[in-house]
């Protein structure tokens, strides 16, 4: 089982629409987790970290589940500008960093 | 500030050859950590180091090594190329090392190395 897992997408939505999507995780004893954004061919950019209580920031929203293990993320509104992909990225130990494969979103006009 | 700066950003090798990538952190970051990505897939773990120590390697062959300087920089090397490791690798700088929320990382632009 991989350590991260995450729905590959795309995830196809109009501009103004929410749009969620999950990441699923292996380890148990994991503490950290984040959610990155990666634009084609350029590098991973944090968007947020994600707390046990649930975050926001501006229009994206955070969630941790530790019973199931997983991880949202909730996109309200849509913009154009949000079409990228979605890292899921958890640490397992305290040296490594675990990403997902990534979900891809596609806002569209 | 400058960022995380990695070089090359593109090179092409053939099968067999060396290739030595380099990272420069942030200034004031002492952890550096080096990724694959390829195509299609989330970047890969490969080495970390803070305060010029390995602390942490990931399921890589010894054709990769690496190593960071005093002044916090650090070397990617792979030995022994193959069609295999065409990839982008990045570097990533963090001001230290832990399993902490607000340790984030900051990721360079990466070097695209196409293997023929």
């Amino acid at each position: 089982r991989k350590e991260v897992e995450q729905d590959p997408g795309p995830f196809n939505v109009p501009e103004g629409a929410t749009v969620a999507f999950n990441c699923t995780y292996s380890n148990s004893a994991s503490q950290s987790f984040f959610w990155y954004r990666q634009d084609c061919r350029k590098e991973p950019k944090l968007l947020m970290s994600v707390y046990s209580s649930g975050n926001e920031d501006g229009r994206f929203t955070a969630q941790l589940n530790r019973a199931s293990q997983y991880i949202s993320l909730l996109i309200r509104d849509s913009k154009l500008s949000d079409s990228a992909t979605y890292l899921c990225v958890v640490y397992p130990n305290d040296y490594k960093l675990s990403f997902g494969a990534g979900t891809t979103v596609t806002v569209r006009a | 500030d400058a960022g995380v700066t990695q070089s090359p950003t593109h090179l092409i090798k053939t099968r067999g050859q060396q290739v030595t990538l380099r990272c420069s952190p942030i200034s004031g970051h002492k952890s550096v950590s080096w990724y694959q990505q390829v195509l299609g897939q989330g970047p890969q773990f490969i080495f970390q180091y803070y305060e010029k120590e390995e602390r942490g390697r990931g399921n890589f062959p010894d054709r990769f090594s690496a190593r960071q300087f005093p002044n916090y920089s650090s070397e990617l090397n792979v030995n022994a190329l193959l069609l295999g490791d065409s990839a982008l690798y990045l570097c990533a700088s963090s001001l230290v090392l832990g399993n902490n929320g607000a340790n984030v990382l900051t990721f360079g632009a990466g070097s695209r190395l196409t293997v023929l």
